[in-house]
């Protein structure tokens, strides 16, 4: 079965970090362009970041432009999404995404 | 930055009838491979976004064949020719020409 599976989300202080997950399977994942799509509660999507097959290339919203980082490990078909600095305004749901196939979603709150 | 911008932002709508919802960009969405990287997705209430359309106007599988999408450049329209009670939900247009940029979405409903 094709899936997406995101880990990591959970409640974090402002100023503090933290490494969302996403895990692949059923389908090559090494030969996908893999986003990262979150949606505020009550709001709409938002595109996140992307990043290419091969890692090499990967390009961001500006509003968290020097604080996510977006990376992958083929080898462990996985979706990782770093992120430092966090504000009240990245709460979310963010969800892995390869455009037809998306996961669950995993929720970030960023509270004191 | 591409923007997309949907119309309208909410649909009441008979079973039955039809429903239409439009969406623009910025820019063109037709790149130098002869794609147009105009994508629809349906989010029900409590579920992640499902495919609907790729590429303007290709039904993604399993997808009902009332649903259709048209268009080219940066006008582009989402019919769906009898609304079922299932079709309830956000509809968003996306696009993926440069990086990507979703519109605000289109929340229908039924009457």
């Amino acid at each position: 079965e094709v899936q997406l599976v995101e880990s990591g989300g959970g409640l974090v202080q402002p100023g503090g970090s933290l490494r969302l997950s996403c895990t692949a399977s059923g389908f090559t994942f090494s030969s996908n362009w893999m986003s990262w799509v979150r949606q505020a509660p009550g709001k709409g999507l938002e595109w996140v970041a992307s990043i290419k097959q091969d890692g090499n290339e990967k390009h961001c919203v500006d509003s968290v432009k020097g604080r996510f980082t977006i990376s992958r490990d083929n080898a462990k078909n996985s979706l990782y999404l770093q992120m430092n600095s966090l504000r009240a305004e990245d709460t979310a749901v963010y969800y892995c995404a390869r455009w037809d196939i998306w996961g669950q979603g995993t929720m970030v709150t960023v509270s004191s | 930055d591409i923007v997309m911008t949907q119309t309208p932002l909410s649909l009441s709508v008979t079973p039955g009838q039809p429903a239409s919802i439009s969406c623009k960009s910025s820019q063109s969405l037709l790149h130098s491979d002869g794609k147009t990287y105009l994508y629809w997705y349906l989010q029900k209430p409590g579920q992640p976004p499902q495919l609907l359309i790729y590429e303007v106007s290709n039904r993604f599988s399993g997808v009902p064949d009332r649903f259709s999408g048209s268009g080219s450049g940066t006008d582009f329209t989402l019919k769906i020719s009898r609304v079922e009670a299932e079709d309830v939900g956000v509809y968003y247009c996306m696009q993926s020409i440069q990086f990507s940029s979703f519109g605000q979405g289109t929340r229908l409903e039924i009457k």
